[in-house]
């Protein structure tokens, strides 16, 4: 398995447009992650699906952000519209179940201008 | 809801000493707590983790010790080298919810 995939690496977007980051877990993991990590603030729990539906989604800072995973295979973070204090890396990460090794995916750098 | 803090925030040891590095949890339910690293521009990976049934685990020079009484768990590094310095954070996951410590950055001197 390549491991958990995202992308993409790296966007650079102005603010009020919509970005859209994506990821692929890990074949057979149920549980899947988003965090949003910066310096000030550390790892941040976004959003987290276990067999594809959305369990906690208490970490979304607010209503411009939406999670979805259509299939076990394909989830998306969506922030519309964008503004500069969303600048960060985003990772998401896949579990085979919650007591178990989480595999990141090598994040998306998104800065906002 | 579950509560993991994490400390030092830095740390700043000379090459062959020890590291601690100490987190405690507040749910009595956990029974998971495992640490990644994560170097410079790279994604976090799981290093050590062990589970509530046992007090301490060993994998070379990084071992990690479980107080269940007390709710905290320590990574310890010793023989310090170099490439040991990254970012360092626990987990304490409760049930399905991975949540992660705020973090230590441990920076080893040669």
């Amino acid at each position: 398995d390549a491991g958990v995939i995202q992308s993409p690496r790296h966007e650079v977007t102005e603010m009020g447009q919509e970005v859209t980051l994506r990821c692929k877990p890990i074949s057979g993991h149920n549980s899947l992650f988003w965090y949003r990590q910066t310096m000030m603030r550390g790892l941040e729990l976004l959003i987290y699906f276990n067999n594809n539906v959305p369990i906690d989604d208490s970490g979304m800072p607010e209503d411009r952000f939406s999670a979805k995973m259509p299939n076990a295979s394909f989830s998306t973070l969506k922030i519309q519209p964008s503004e500069p204090r969303d600048s960060a890396v985003y990772f998401c990460a896949s579990t085979l179940q919650w007591n178990t090794e989480a595999f990141f995916g090598q994040g998306t750098r998104l800065t906002v201008v | 809801g579950e509560n993991v803090e994490q400390h030092p925030s830095t740390l700043s040891v000379q090459e062959g000493d020890s590291a601690v590095i100490k987190c405690t949890y507040s749910d009595s339910a956990s029974n998971y707590f495992p640490w990644y690293k994560q170097e410079l521009g790279k994604r976090p990976q799981l290093i050590i983790d062990i589970r509530s049934n046992v007090g301490e685990k060993k994998d070379q020079r990084i071992a990690v010790t479980l107080n269940k009484t007390a709710k905290h768990f320590s990574l310890h590094i010793t023989e310090t080298q170099p490439e040991d310095s990254a970012v360092y954070f626990c987990a304490a996951p409760n049930t399905d919810k991975l949540i992660f410590g705020t973090g230590t950055r441990l920076q080893v001197f040669p």
